[in-house]
């Protein structure tokens, strides 16, 4: 059973970095598939932020939107990968989620079957 | 960006019924990489469909995908009152791509 869990700070100050932590157990985050961070402001619809390949290269990819201001990083001693998202501002208030991504099985990226509960994170002063 | 356009917004049905939900790309999905996602209030999405029409593991064949080129459908046999939900159609492929505005399922 592959089980994901985000984790970190629930309220954001706006400028500052948003910082969540996805733990992994039942699958090794090294041993292939993308591991994605996706999001969804309260009532509206999802959104894609950015994903990790750790076979390999361990290249981040990340939404062309979002590019400039997003982080993602693994760490595989522990099996968790995180989200930075920095110079938040009340529009990035949403529901993050991260996902295992299976798409690698066909050289695609974007099949998520494996979800995180969620971290609700508002960004307010 | 390939925007996926879904309809309707709402579809209110009995227990038995089936429930047809359209999702309509703004141009050729050439590889049908498109998948449906349920998502019940306070949970997670839960991938259903990939590939158009490939049933993701442990989804009861009640659900079912079709459509290529810029159609898809995703039909829902039988409704159970377990199905009350919104469904999410995304496309992906060389990046994970975009979600549609989602269509919400009531069972009365």
């Amino acid at each position: 059973q592959v089980l994901l869990q985000e984790s970190g700070p629930g309220l954001v100050k706006p400028s500052e970095t948003l910082s969540l932590t996805c733990s992994v157990s039942g699958y090794s985050i090294s041993s292939g598939y993308y591991w994605a961070w996706i999001r969804q402001p309260p009532g509206k619809g999802l959104e894609w932020i950015g994903s990790i390949y750790l076979y390999n290269s361990g290249n981040p990819y990340y939404k062309p939107s979002l590019k400039s201001r997003v982080t993602i990083s693994a760490d595989t001693s522990t099996n968790q990968f995180s989200l930075k998202l920095s110079s938040v501002t009340a529009a990035d208030t949403a529901t993050y989620y991260c996902a295992r991504d299976l798409g690698a099985r066909w050289l695609v990226q974007g099949v998520f079957d494996y979800w995180g509960q969620g971290a609700l994170v508002t960004v307010s002063s | 960006e390939i925007v996926l356009t879904q309809s309707p917004g709402t579809l209110s049905l009995s227990p038995g019924e089936s429930a047809s939900l359209s999702c309509r790309a703004s141009q050729s999905l050439t590889s049908n990489y498109l998948g449906w996602y349920q998502q019940k209030p306070g949970q997670a999405p839960r991938l259903l469909i990939y590939a158009a029409s490939s049933r993701a593991t442990g989804i009861p064949d009640r659900f079912s995908g079709s459509g290529s080129g810029t159609d898809f459908t995703l039909t829902i046999s039988g409704l159970e009152p377990v199905d009350s939900a919104v469904y999410y159609c995304h496309v992906y492929g060389n990046s994970p791509g975009s979600f549609g505005g989602g269509t919400k399922v009531e069972i009365k």
